[in-house]
């Protein structure tokens, strides 16, 4: 089974820090996910990547950055945290053969106070 | 543009069937997807169906596409307090080729014993 991990479940930071959120996945996945979650707003895609090295900006990547230096590892970075980035964060991955379908991370509930 | 509908919240009695709609936008999409998320964690893949089908039956799940009308529903059988969560649908666009999936804003299922 394809497995996801995430590095912390829950997360409290304050204004201005730096955060860290780690995202591994075990299948050898080409392609990477960072989501926020929401509510009434679903999923909105930050950033993906598709190879080692290689990042793509999504729908809202205003105020993050992330880093993939090993395949099996994705990081989305917020270099400033702000409250307004007090949300779910989502992980996910997929090949690149077959179906398509992404797996996901158990997800990160992120604080900003 | 791309979009993913579905309504917001369904409510059902246990035992009853279920059935939750979407519309995508995207012609092209190559697989359409059935996500769901229970309480606190990520998600999970319920069930798929390739753009050639028009229906897909799964023990207790069965998706109907209209392609036509790019319509997308799941209907859940004998619905059970178990299958309260967020059900997202999702489509693969084919025009896309960066491996992104569009995902709806999800739709919360509440069943009352």
């Amino acid at each position: 089974d394809v497995k996801v991990t995430q590095s912390s479940r829950y997360l409290v930071k304050r204004t201005g820090e730096k955060v860290f959120l780690e995202c591994v996945q075990d299948m050898d996945h080409e392609n990477m996910f960072w989501y926020r979650q929401d509510p009434g707003l679903g999923l909105r895609l930050i950033y993906f990547s598709y190879d080692v090295k290689m990042k793509e900006k999504g729908d809202i990547p205003e105020g993050y950055s992330v880093s993939r230096e090993k395949k099996e590892r994705f990081s989305l970075i917020l270099e400033s945290a702000s409250t307004n980035q007090t949300s779910m964060y989502l992980c996910a991955s997929s090949g690149t053969s077959g179906r398509n379908e992404q797996f996901f991370g158990p997800g990160t509930r992120l604080t900003v106070l | 543009g791309e979009d993913v509908e579905q309504s917001l919240f369904l409510s059902v009695r246990e035992g009853d069937s279920s059935v939750i709609n979407c519309t995508y936008t995207d012609s092209s999409s190559t697989y359409l997807y059935w996500y769901k998320q229970e309480p606190g964690a990520g998600l999970q893949l319920l069930t798929y169906i390739f753009s050639n089908m028009d229906m897909k039956q799964d023990q207790r799940l069965t998706v109907l596409l209209n392609k036509k009308d790019k319509h997308l529903s799941l209907r859940i059988a004998d619905t059970q307090t178990g299958d309260s969560a967020i059900y997202f649908c999702a489509e693969s666009p084919l025009m896309d080729s960066s491996y992104k999936l569009i995902f709806g804003s999800g739709t919360r299922l509440l069943v009352r014993p």
